[in-house]
């Protein structure tokens, strides 16, 4: 099956800092989202993106699907930002059931 | 607007026993509707799927089966859990073609 891969697996920074996450996937996808997974678990999609450029407010995210890579970007981090984020795409299977990356935890320190 | 319930929220339970896990959908008609469990904390795995009433697709082999015994609503059980269906059972719904997935807030499930 489709392989996703995410990087950095971990990431702390100072309240204010810009990040850049990355998400690799092993074959064409039809469907690309990245989500949020917050503390006490919940997800919440953040993106539909399986190409281009899409933003809102201060997340941005790109797909490059030719070259099989999405970039998330968080600028002026806040506290509340931090959790786990996840990109996941398209399993192949039926339905558009997705298939996971590990996730980048990414703490935000005040 | 749509929102997704599951429940119990929590769920402690001893090797053996039986399983049953809830999620419903409101604010939408014939949803895609999914199973995903997360275990240790990250990754998530899908577990079920299901188009319609009555139509279920399982993804990988397990102790656990799907229902959807109406339009709106998704069962997850087992007849007897194993300690490594421990985990972080997530439901969700989609639209067709494609479309982005929403989440539940999910049921923490022990097995003891």
């Amino acid at each position: 099956g489709i392989q996703v891969e995410q990087s950095p697996p971990d990431l702390i920074l100072q309240e204010g800092a810009n990040s850049t996450l990355r998400c690799n996937f092993s074959d064409s996808v039809n469907n690309l989202q990245w989500f949020h997974q917050n503390p006490w678990g919940q997800l919440i999609n953040l993106f539909y993106i399986p190409s281009g450029t899409k933003q809102n407010g201060r997340l941005s995210a790109t797909t490059v699907a030719t070259e099989r890579y999405s970039l998330l970007y968080i600028s002026s981090s806040q506290t509340t930002d931090s959790g786990v984020y996840f990109c996941a795409v398209d399993s192949g299977g039926g339905a558009d059931g997705l298939t996971f990356g590990k996730g980048t935890h990414l703490i935000i320190q005040p | 607007s749509q929102t997704i319930h599951q429940w119990p929220a929590t769920l402690v339970q001893p090797v053996g026993s039986p399983l049953s896990l809830e999620c419903t959908v409101e604010g939408t008609s014939n949803p895609n509707l999914y199973w995903y469990r997360q275990a240790a904390g990250r990754g998530l795995q899908l577990l079920f799927y299901s188009v319609g009433i009555g139509q279920i697709s399982s993804e990988v082999p397990q102790n656990l089966s799907a229902s959807r015994p109406q339009d709106r609503q998704f069962i997850l059980s087992s007849k007897k859990l194993l300690l490594s269906d421990s985990g972080f059972y997530l439901c969700a719904w989609g639209g067709s073609g494609g479309a982005r997935q929403f989440f539940g807030p999910g049921t923490r499930l022990t097995v003891l």
